[in-house]
């Protein structure tokens, strides 16, 4: 087991311009959710996927955010013409969930934005 | 909507002190209530978990207790190390459904030797 990874870790880019992260989740869990983590805050809901249907979107998500995840496996998030508050570390978890049960998050290193 | 409230930090302890971050929270129906930790340059890892009330999680010397009457999950580990130095994350996150976790805002701990 590999655990979640993201690719890039870091990512530095100009405002206006459209940056893509990627996340791979454990393999076999059928839920995968990104969150956004500024400094000195805790990490908040973004987004999720059961398999590869997009179940959920927060507030946060503006329209210049878009997220997928074609096969049920990995996951992109986009960023559309970027801001400079739109500097953080993202971050994936993925989980494995049957029916109702609880599950447990597991997270990925993150990919940390920043805009200048 | 629901809410977790942590002891604000930095919080700084020396070696084999006794440690005690304070967690509440606000849910609705029945939570279950997690502490992240958040080493130096890495992604978040669970430390423990409970999943109903009066159930107690504990992994590494580390304990919390799920606790109803009081709405608190404080986290507590009796002899501290300077590996313990990193950021603490209480979270919750509802049963079925959406499972979305809410975090508070996190407590810096540092060891020193």
């Amino acid at each position: 087991d590999t655990g979640v990874s993201q690719d890039p870790r870091h990512k530095i880019t100009k405002r206006g311009q459209n940056v893509t992260f990627r996340c791979d989740p454990i393999s076999e869990h059928n839920r995968l959710y990104w969150y956004r983590q500024t400094l000195g805050q805790g990490p908040e809901f973004l987004t999720y996927f059961q398999n590869e249907a997009q179940l959920e979107k927060s507030r946060l998500l503006s329209d210049r955010f878009s997220a997928e995840r074609p096969k049920g496996s990995f996951s992109t998030l986009e960023i559309q013409r970027t801001e400079q508050g739109d500097s953080a570390m993202y971050l994936c978890a993925s989980s494995y969930i049957l029916a109702d049960y609880q599950e447990t998050q597991y997270f990925g290193p993150g990919t940390r934005l920043l805009v200048l | 909507g629901n809410s977790v409230t942590q002891m604000e930090g930095p919080v700084t302890l020396s070696e084999e002190a006794f440690l005690t971050i304070n967690c509440t929270y606000t849910a609705t129906g029945y939570p279950s209530l997690f502490w992240y930790v958040q080493y130096p340059g890495e992604g978040l890892q669970l430390l423990l978990k409970a999943t109903k009330a009066d159930d107690k999680g504990s992994n590494k010397g580390f304990e919390a207790t799920y606790r109803k009457e009081t709405t608190s999950f404080h986290l507590e580990k009796g002899s501290v190390q300077v590996s313990d130095s990193a950021v603490y994350f209480c979270a919750l996150s509802g049963n079925g459904g959406a499972q979305k976790l809410v975090f508070g805002q996190g407590t810096r701990l540092t060891i020193n030797p």
